[in-house]
């Protein structure tokens, strides 16, 4: 049973405009998401985080919304560029956990120029 | 700071023999998760070693093993490999600390024949 959900295996998107990557969790005791991307023959980057005891995060042209009633998270990219075409894995831990990230399958986004 | 180095990063073995892989963290990370990645299931943990203790398992057979040395360098071992072995196989390292990221190395690419 999976824990968390990227439920779009794959987004495409034009080059300059906004990309809107979604996870789903079902787990409450989740509380530290990640978002990590991953280009092909090469470990994930870890991108950006978010704690649950706020509802967004923002660095550069990544920012992260949690929304905990929904448990949804979501990972804006803006502006897009084509060096953002990757595949983007959700993670989630729970406190009592921290060497274990439970991801999703991820999303592979290309950005087109 | 140097990043995470996995060796080596290609290896091909026959069903029914046995792997170890290698792992070091960076500098000062006292935590080493390992994760293996295939297609159809993503990325999933295996186990985490945090000042050579094992501190979190996931559900993977006893085949698969590991260990942390003082240095927190950590190896994991799978024995009597089978086919469905063949996977991507990474190693993330941490503080160790309550809602830290951890850092992936480029991962072990194990074929099983």
């Amino acid at each position: 049973d999976q824990q968390v959900k990227q439920n779009s295996p794959s987004l495409s998107v034009q080059e300059g405009r906004i990309s809107i990557l979604n996870c789903d969790y079902t787990n409450s005791m989740f509380d530290y998401f990640l978002w990590y991307k991953k280009y092909p023959a090469e470990g994930p980057t870890f991108l950006i985080s978010i704690s649950s005891i706020k509802d967004k995060n923002e660095d550069g042209r990544f920012t992260v919304f949690l929304n905990k009633s929904a448990k949804h998270l979501s990972l804006h990219i803006v502006p897009s560029q084509p060096g953002d075409s990757a595949v983007y894995f959700c993670a989630a831990s729970d406190g009592g956990s921290q060497g274990n990230l439970i991801f999703g399958k991820g999303t592979k986004l290309s950005v087109k120029p | 700071k140097a990043g995470v180095t996995q060796t080596p990063r290609y290896l091909i073995k026959t069903r029914g023999q046995q792997v170890t892989l290698s792992c070091s963290p960076i500098s000062g990370h006292r935590s080493v998760s390992w994760y293996q990645q295939t297609p159809g299931q993503g990325l999933q943990f295996l186990f985490e070693y945090f000042s050579e203790t094992q501190r979190n398992k996931g559900n993977f057979p006893g085949r698969f093993s590991g260990r942390q040395f003082s240095n927190s360098r950590s190896e994991m071992n799978v024995s009597t490999l089978e086919l469905g072995d063949s996977a991507l196989y990474l190693c993330a390292s941490s503080s160790g600390l309550a809602m830290g990221e951890q850092y992936f190395g480029p991962g072990t690419r194990l074929t099983v024949t």
